[in-house]
């Protein structure tokens, strides 16, 4: 079985740039969550998505949005990018919301210059 | 508000036995998660403690004591490439809170 995909795996932007990130669950699972990742704050969740609906929301400004589609698939997107926004950003499936065991993408590298 | 404290940084040797703690203050409990992340790459899955008790997993046992808050990683007979950042995560009302991460460095 395939695992969570991310594309790009890698990226360069500028200042004021926005940028689309997108997921592929593995094959069967529902629910899509975003991560941020940086050193000096850690894993921070993003947002949570089931069904093509956003369930959860973490505490990131409206620059930051999200969504799923009905084969599951996901984006994010990041507008008017700042440097702060230099990060990894992950995404996680699972079955289902309550299902305990989400299974990581390898991420993608976003830096702003 | 919600906070999850765990160690910055353990070292230990090939072979021994090491305990990772997490204390945790969260709006809601649902659950209580161990990632392992290697250096450049994404977390795994390890252990998930819903209810007080002990869960082990082979070299790894994971503990939850939601009176105190509190939850530990033990791992045994450690090995070099257990040399990585260990995860705690809370669910509280819908979302996953990480902790920062141990570093775990194991030494020959």
């Amino acid at each position: 079985k395939a695992g969570v995909t991310q594309t790009p795996r890698y990226l360069i932007k500028t200042r004021g740039q926005q940028v689309t990130l997108s997921c592929s669950p593995i094959s069967g699972h529902r629910s899509v969550s975003w991560y941020q990742q940086t050193p000096g704050q850690g894993l921070q969740f993003l947002f949570e998505y089931f069904s093509e609906t956003q369930r959860n929301k973490g505490n990131f400004p409206g620059r930051f949005s999200g969504r799923q589609f009905s084969n599951s698939r996901s984006e994010m997107n990041v507008s008017t990018l700042e440097l702060g926004d230099s990060a990894l950003y992950l995404c996680a499936s699972s079955l289902l919301p309550e299902s305990y065991e989400q299974y990581f993408g390898p991420g993608t590298r976003l830096t702003v210059t | 508000g919600q906070n999850i404290d765990q160690p910055t940084e353990m070292t230990a040797t090939e072979g021994a036995i090491v305990q990772i703690n997490c204390t945790y203050q969260t709006s809601g409990f649902n659950g209580l998660f161990w990632y392992q992340q290697h250096a450049g790459e994404a977390p795994t899955f390890l252990s998930y403690n819903v209810l007080d008790g002990l869960e082990e997993k082979g070299r790894f046992s994971s503990f939850l004591s939601r009176s105190k808050g509190y939850s530990y990683l033990l791992l045994k007979e450690l090995q070099m490439k257990d040399s990585a950042s260990y995860l705690c995560a809370v669910r509280g009302t819908g979302k996953l809170i990480f902790g920062q991460g141990t570093t775990l460095q194991v030494k020959p």
